[in-house]
């Protein structure tokens, strides 16, 4: 199975942060590789796909680039709504596999 | 709209069955791939199974031979049949829609809200 590895586990941040959450896959996965968000109690929401292509009606402060192992989501300017768990998951070989999850809480 | 909305969760002995459905309304589920992520009290998503617009199906290591996905095209109904369950798939099942389109897919792009499956005596 592929494993994926996010980095940080969890981080804190302040509105107006740039913040970056690292994905790596334990081998190469393309760009076969999607980003959610979770707030507590929620489903999950797809944010991007394809590694770096948008959700249809995700805004544009979300951003995610990569191929191959080693990915990366961005969020340009955090606002309240965005704390939240972030996933990423690999679609390219199954089983599918999600990482463990990236915790932003407000600092 | 895209809705999915999950139904048959509850508590059940180790050992027992059950079975999830998915009414999904927006869209035809038949002409899409489908498929179940669960996700245990506290922990990160985990995919589960997917059913391929043509009828195949993919599973997860941990539910496979236990668990069957399936479909009901006159009700638009995605189901997941879980036998022989065990504690370890205490989770919230959701399904979701996997988008699949001549430029590449978009797994999950639609989500239900869940529904709580517990597995315990």
């Amino acid at each position: 199975d592929i494993q994926m590895t996010q980095s940080p586990s969890s981080l804190s941040a302040s509105v107006g942060d740039r913040v970056t959450i690292t994905c790596r896959a334990s081998q190469g996965i393309n760009n076969n590789l999607a980003w959610f968000q979770q707030k507590p109690g929620k489903a999950p929401k797809s944010l991007i796909y394809a590694a770096s292509s948008l959700q249809s009606g995700v805004p544009s402060k979300f951003s995610g680039s990569g191929s191959g192992t080693d990915f990366t989501l961005t969020i340009s300017s955090l606002q309240p709504e965005d704390f939240a768990t972030y996933y990423c998951q690999q679609y390219n070989t199954y089983p599918w596999t999600f990482g463990q999850g990236t915790k932003v809480e407000i600092k | 709209d895209v809705q999915m909305v999950e139904t048959g969760g509850g508590l059940i002995q180790p050992g027992g069955s059950l079975r999830l459905s998915c009414a999904a309304s927006g869209f035809t589920v038949s002409n899409n791939y489908m498929s179940w992520v669960r996700q245990a009290p506290d922990k990160g998503l985990e995919w589960v199974s997917i059913i391929y617009s043509s009828g195949n199906t993919y599973y997860a290591d941990s539910v496979k031979g236990r668990f069957t996905i399936s479909r009901d095209n006159s009700k638009n109904t995605l189901f997941l049949q879980m036998n022989s369950l065990r504690a370890e798939d205490t989770a919230v099942y959701y399904c979701a829609r996997v988008l699949t389109l001549s430029s590449g897919w978009r797994p999950f792009d639609y989500w239900g809200q869940g529904t709580l499956v517990t597995v315990s005596s």
